[in-house]
């Protein structure tokens, strides 16, 4: 199993948007409505910030969403703030076999 | 709110047995419904699932580990357990235990940095 794609890097400045994208398969992400999207800073244990493709925790800002188109995932934060300077995993399930992460996006905020 | 504690040494030597415990309170494993994971983290790296397990016994391995890899469950102390066997210094890494549901973690521990080395 290879882990789901996501781009190495992403960045914006203060008020703006960013979306983290999220690239599987037909065997996970495009297979079941069961993607998540962490959030993790440094030295702490990631925090989920979106569940079954687009829904958020309780206590979770509006400014993060999430989507889904075939094999791909997204993760969009509006009104980017300094303190969505962070690491973001992306996650499938995967049927029985083990879930997949994705590599992780850095993302930077001018 | 659930609540999980990792435990367990933090130096192990290489090709010896590393093993955690994960406590956890404010909601029971027996109760079903939920997979009981160990996740891994090797420094400035991404994330690895490395199995999970039910609270009837049934597990799930990484196939990239599963030759060493043995995740239990003690119900009545309400903790899960990891053992990774002929460790090296590629094991070294931060473990986090977690509760998950159709992949999705919602409660994590703290993590918990063991490091290989002789």
């Amino acid at each position: 199993q290879s882990a789901l794609t996501q781009p190495p890097s992403a960045s914006g400045s203060p008020g703006q948007s960013v979306t983290i994208s999220c690239t599987g398969t037909s065997s996970d992400v495009g297979g079941y409505n069961y993607v998540s999207w962490y959030q993790q800073h440094p030295g702490k244990a990631p925090k989920l910030m979106i569940y079954e493709v687009s829904k958020r925790p309780s206590g979770v800002p509006d400014r993060f969403s999430g989507s889904k188109s075939g094999n791909t995932a997204s993760l969009t934060v509006s009104g980017l703030q300094a303190e969505d300077e962070a690491d973001y995993y992306c996650s499938s399930y995967a049927g029985s076999n083990i879930p997949l992460f994705g590599g992780g996006t850095k993302l930077t905020v001018l | 709110q659930v609540q999980l504690q990792e435990s367990g040494p933090g130096l192990v030597k290489p090709s010896q047995t590393l093993s955690l415990t994960c406590t956890v309170s404010g909601g029971s494993i027996s109760s079903g419904g939920y997979y009981w994971s160990w996740i891994r983290q090797h420094p400035g790296k991404g994330l690895e699932w490395i199995g999970y397990i039910y609270y009837s016994g049934s597990t799930y391995y990484n196939p990239s580990l599963k030759s060493r890899v043995t995740i239990s469950v003690d119900t009545s102390k309400n903790q899960f357990s990891l053992k990774l066997s002929s460790v090296t210094a590629a094991d070294t890494a931060v473990y986090y235990c977690a509760r998950a549901r159709t992949g999705t973690i919602a409660w994590w521990g703290q993590g918990t940095l063991v490091t290989v080395s002789s």
